[in-house]
């Protein structure tokens, strides 16, 4: 009974790689995000996304793409992967209100 | 723009109440959140408050706002080895709802 999943749990790739992280929503919501948490616990938007509106922090580099096969499943995809991406991704969902539900994460290791 | 501050670090000795405090700039911050983040775990929704309220309880949580001063607390009462986590601010700026988080308080309960 899952409400938000993230895949792979883990990743590790090389620089220069292209990789996707899969998101997945039971909740029926409406919108869903992507968050970055570097390794100093700090935690930064990167995308909103409902069936009508894409909105994207403006810091975040335009390697980074989310997509969005269905309501349910809001995907990362990384192009030429830099050190400076690892970190952890956190996947969220929200309903018409204001609470937001966050999946457990995703460790992206470049090496 | 947006900014959410906490303290970094947060002692205390279970039994006692732990009080963890949130500053925030953006004025037009309608939800205000307290997420809690245990290792290697993601984040979990502890309670949220509405701009227009003052105080609200949940159980052992009772969240307090002063939005004059834009401070925002998060008060746990008979504060247990369990509660020892990250506990993370954030507020809503309506733009896409995407959440500002602050830096995180890492809470310790000593036995």
């Amino acid at each position: 009974d899952t409400a938000v999943s993230q895949t792979p749990k883990y990743l590790v790739t090389q620089m220069g790689n292209d990789k996707s992280i899969k998101c997945e929503q039971n909740l029926g919501h409406d919108t869903m995000y992507w968050y970055k948490q570097d390794s100093k616990k700090f935690l930064k938007i990167m995308f909103s996304y409902n069936n009508k509106e894409l909105i994207i922090n403006e810091t975040v580099p335009n390697r980074f793409s989310p997509k969005s096969p269905d309501k349910a499943h809001l995907n990362l995809h990384i192009n030429s992967l830099e050190l400076g991406d690892s970190a952890v991704y956190f996947c969220a969902s929200s309903p018409r209100t204001y609470e937001q539900y966050f999946g457990p994460g995703t460790r992206l290791t470049v090496t | 723009g947006e900014d959410v501050e906490q303290s970094l670090f947060l002692s205390v000795r279970e039994g006692d109440s732990s009080v963890i405090n949130c500053t925030y700039t953006d004025s037009s911050s309608t939800y205000l959140y307290w997420y809690k983040q245990e290792p290697g775990a993601g984040l979990q929704l502890l309670t949220y408050i509405f701009s227009n309220m003052d105080m609200k309880q949940d159980q052992r949580l009772t969240v307090l706002l002063n939005k004059k001063d834009k401070h925002l607390s998060l008060r746990i009462a008979d504060t247990q080895t369990g509660d020892s986590a990250i506990y993370f601010c954030a507020e809503n700026n309506n733009a896409g709802n995407m959440l500002t988080f602050g830096g995180g308080t890492r809470l310790m309960v000593k036995p």
